[in-house]
């Protein structure tokens, strides 16, 4: 089956810097992708990882090993607008992407 | 770029009653749109996937004809609840993507339309 495997929540500092990690298993893989949800709002797009290897995008970075079934997502510089939810979602064969419950992120002052 | 837009984002109705809800991609062409639905603290639920000018394939458990999609052009699809029950008070959120292949499989999310069903 499909299956998606991600903390339910973490707890950083503001100005520090978390990993939030994800494995995943899918029925084939055409990348993953990292969305960032706030609390009542739609998820919005943050990275895409295709190719192993760390991609680098501002403070927000996101990490890929295919042969592990294993990304994280890296947050830097902490902020308190950063508390959302991260959703890392691969996307199967059919370009379906796949959907866990996410990492409900706290920023503590 | 890549902007979609829901409307309403709130709606109350009584029971029994249709509402529609409007998903629209303002800057490109949206080949293929999904709706979700997600309720509170839970993931998202992939209710469809319509694809422009043909019929909408529905999840398993999905009531088709309790739900109706129409994705009538490239840049709009509607999602009618019809004959709305208080269980179906939900978050639904579309999303749009442009083609195929690789990045071009980004799916951009509208902002969500907040249902309650009195």
């Amino acid at each position: 089956g499909q299956n998606i495997d991600q903390p339910t929540e973490m707890t950083a500092t503001e100005g520090a810097i978390v990993q939030i990690n994800c494995t995943y298993q899918t029925s084939g893989f055409n990348g993953l992708f990292w969305y960032q949800q706030h609390a009542g709002e739609a998820p919005t797009f943050l990275s895409y990882n295709v190719l192993d290897g760390l991609e680098e995008k501002g403070r927000f970075s996101s990490f890929l090993s295919r042969s592990k079934g294993y990304s994280y997502l890296l947050l830097k510089e902490l902020q308190m607008k950063d508390s959302a939810s991260y959703l890392c979602a691969p996307m199967d064969s059919n370009y379906q992407l796949i959907w866990g419950a996410g990492t409900k992120l706290i920023i503590k002052p | 770029g890549a902007v979609v837009s829901q409307h309403p984002s709130r709606v109350i109705c009584k029971s029994g009653t249709s509402v529609k809800i409007e998903c629209r991609s303002l800057d490109f062409q949206a080949t293929t749109m999904f709706w979700y639905r997600q309720f509170p603290k839970q993931s998202l639920m992939l209710m469809a996937t319509s694809n422009e000018g043909s019929k909408a394939t529905y999840e398993q458990g999905v009531e088709k004809d309790k739900f109706l999609i129409n994705h009538a052009s490239l840049t709009l699809s509607t999602l009618t609840v019809t004959s709305a029950h208080p269980e179906d008070s939900s978050f639904y959120i579309c999303s749009a993507r442009s083609s195929s292949g690789g990045f071009q499989e980004t799916q951009y999310f509208g902002p969500g339309t907040r249902l309650l069903v009195l």
